[in-house]
């Protein structure tokens, strides 16, 4: 009984350093986010996708590209990182975009030095 | 554009207390409302939602109302327990929007105290 399963669940990384987060869900949801979570400031969202082989930019896209290859998983790359990227990152899944309930991984702890 | 203002935390409560937390909204047409907990190291899992005007989420002892005419959606609990401890997300999200996407308040967090 998976859900949302996020990979690595902490890293730690040098100013330019690139790295992917891996998201896989087992739910067959159509509907796939990335969230970052930053102290008093809530979850913001990074990017979006509404299907296999789409992606959508959120509310913060800057600094970070994202894939669906496949349905089940939807990655988030930092291309080169820098410190005001570290923070804690959620992945979301959803079956519907309209009034559905996002279900979420335990998180990803990511620090810049 | 759409938003969620929930009360600032911390608040700190001793186990059977009631609780109360604020959240009101701003968004066009008729969005649907959240409330997500996070458990301490873990991600958000949904608490409760309500979908139109005077639907009443519950869900643990928790409850909430959603209020068109004060654009609010109030989280209570008439006695908390230790167990409640956690971070409290009101979100909102509005058919026609960012397709599905949560628009989130701050968070609350909720200390109980034995």
């Amino acid at each position: 009984n998976a859900g949302v399963t996020q990979t690595p669940k902490f890293r730690v990384l040098k100013t330019g350093q690139s790295m992917t987060l891996l998201c896989a869900q087992d739910m067959n949801h159509e509907y796939m986010y990335w969230y970052r979570q930053d102290p008093g400031m809530g979850l913001r969202l990074i990017h979006y996708s509404v299907g296999e082989g789409t992606t959508a930019k959120g509310e913060v896209p800057d600094g970070y590209n994202v894939s669906r290859l496949k349905k089940q998983n939807f990655l988030l790359g930092l291309e080169s990182a820098a410190p005001s990227q570290t923070s804690v990152y959620f992945c979301a899944s959803s079956y519907s975009g309209t009034h559905g309930e996002l279900f979420f991984g335990e998180g990803s702890r990511l620090t810049v030095l | 554009g759409d938003s969620v203002t929930q009360m600032e935390g911390p608040v700190t409560l001793s186990e059977e207390a009631f609780l109360t937390i604020n959240c009101t909204y701003t968004a066009t047409g008729y969005p649907s409302l959240f409330w997500y907990v996070q458990y301490p190291g873990e991600g958000l899992q949904l608490l409760l939602k309500a979908t139109k005007a005077d639907d009443k989420g519950s869900n643990k002892g928790f409850e909430a109302t959603y209020r068109k005419e004060t654009t609010s959606f109030h989280l209570e609990k008439g006695s908390v327990q230790v167990s409640d401890s956690a971070v409290y997300f009101c979100a909102l999200t509005n058919y026609g929007g960012s397709q599905g996407n949560l628009i989130f308040g701050k968070g609350t967090k909720l200390s109980v105290k034995p």
